[in-house]
């Protein structure tokens, strides 16, 4: 069965920096990979899809990028701003309909 | 657009009572629609997935069940809760590679 990891499981920064949040999967057969954001209380909103067939994807200043040999992700957030602040998640799919989630990374950034 | 609604958006229920949680999709038609629970300081777990009207998988073992009667409602039930059944429940829909997630419902068995 698929297990996903995320590290680390928090973390805080000061305002500014670049952060890199990293996801690592186990069965590297997976058809794409998907990065969440949480806000405490709420639901998950979708930030980055991979598809198996992409190395990267770029929105604003988040960047997701994806080895799939390696079993391996990252987000990357450039200039990060105190309303990152968040839990984040990164989720893949495979055979089936199914998707697994890591237990995330809790962001603070500090202003 | 497609849009997804969860309710209720917050729930306490005594152990041993039932429990019905619904989740409908719009804009959306033969969705696979998804629910997961994510108790405090825990992953997401998937409970339930469904292709179809009347198709559920189970993931886990579990004194809950789901049942989809209409191919854009999903719902998430109980006939006898536990105190193990706390904590946040979220649906999901997805036509493809992405998942869309509802507000979630938060439930919280004394």
């Amino acid at each position: 069965k698929q297990e996903v990891t995320q590290i680390p499981a928090a973390l805080s920064v000061p305002e500014g920096e670049n952060l890199v949040l990293n996801c690592s999967f186990t069965d590297s057969a997976i058809y794409n990979l998907q990065w969440f954001r949480q806000d405490p209380g709420k639901g998950l909103t979708s930030l980055l899809l991979i598809q198996s067939s992409q190395r990267e994807q770029t929105s604003g200043r988040l960047n997701a990028s994806l080895d799939k040999s390696s079993g391996r992700s990252t987000l990357y957030i450039a200039a990060s701003q105190p309303g990152d602040s968040a839990t984040y998640l990164c989720a893949v799919s495979g055979t089936g309909n199914q998707f697994y989630f890591g237990t995330g990374t809790s962001l603070t950034v500090i202003p | 657009s497609q849009t997804i609604h969860q309710w209720p958006a917050t729930l306490v229920q005594p152990v041993g009572s039932p429990l019905s949680l619904e989740c409908t999709v719009e804009g959306t038609s033969n969705p696979n629609l998804y629910w997961y629970r994510q108790a405090a300081g825990r992953g997401l777990q998937l409970l339930f997935y469904s292709v179809g009207i009347g198709q559920i998988s189970s993931e886990v073992p579990q004194n809950l069940s789901a049942s989809r009667p209409q191919d854009r409602q999903f719902i998430l039930s109980s006939k006898k809760l536990l105190l193990s059944d706390s904590g946040f429940y979220l649906c999901a829909w997805s036509a493809g590679a992405t998942q869309y997630f509802g507000p979630g419902t938060r439930l919280l068995v004394l």
